[in-house]
């Protein structure tokens, strides 16, 4: 069975950072391009960034202008996402998803991040 | 304001068929085959539902399909089911920088 589990939201005030991590199970990690998708409360789902199975490629949503950084470390069937600059307009449900061909074929239950002060 | 344009509810009785319409542009929905639909019951992992517009993965029953005419693609659900009250997503690659957009979601009410 394919799990995907994330960790690391919580409250973070504007301006601050916080790392987003995701544990793969059940896959064979490093054969799979990984993802993260995230919903804003009350919104549709966003597509955020995503890396390639050796992670020798990476994509990022052009409006976050470098304030995040997707990255994976094989060995440890893990998916990261480091966020920094945070603003009030990040806070959102978000998602580590695995992607099949074209699209998002297994999805964690997500992790909360609250941008506040 | 989201990428792709779905309408925010739609409803049916049990048995009947609903469609949800996802409106993108001629760089997304219309021009590529890589739309793909996802099933989410609130607080719970979203669901595969639909892919490269019309596909099923296994185990999805074939009371669903796809299609897509031009910008728009469609989501049917036929037989309506109490279970199948949930928010509906349509996604399709858009290439380039933008890469993924997605809908801004539709609740379907089993009334």
């Amino acid at each position: 069975e394919v799990q995907l589990v994330e960790s690391g939201g919580g409250l973070v005030q504007p301006g601050g950072s916080l790392r987003l991590s995701c544990e793969a199970s059940g896959i064979t990690f490093s054969n799979y391009w990984m993802a993260w998708v995230r919903q804003a409360p009350g919104k549709g789902l966003e597509w955020v960034a995503n890396i390639k199975s050796d992670g020798s490629a990476k994509n990022h949503m052009d409006s976050l202008k470098g304030r995040f950084s997707i990255s994976r470390d094989n060995a440890k069937n893990s998916l990261y996402l480091q966020m920094s600059n945070l603003r009030a307009e990040d806070t959102a449900v978000y998602y580590c998803v695995r992607h099949g061909y074209y699209n998002f074929d297994y999805w964690g239950q997500g992790t909360l991040v609250t941008v506040s002060s | 304001q989201s990428a792709l344009t779905q309408p925010p509810s739609a409803s049916g009785s049990p048995g009947q068929s609903v469609t949800i319409s996802c409106t993108g542009t001629s760089s997304d929905v219309g021009a590529y085959n890589y739309v793909s639909w996802y099933q989410h019951h609130p607080g719970k992992a979203p669901k595969f539902m639909i892919y490269e517009v019309s596909k099923r993965p296994s185990g999805v029953p074939d009371r669903f399909s796809g299609s897509k005419s031009g910008n728009t693609a469609s989501l049917t659900v036929s037989g309506l089911q109490a279970e199948d009250e949930a928010d509906y997503y349509c996604s399709s690659f858009a290439g380039g920088h933008i890469q993924w957009v997605f809908g801004g979601g539709t609740k379907l009410t089993v009334l």
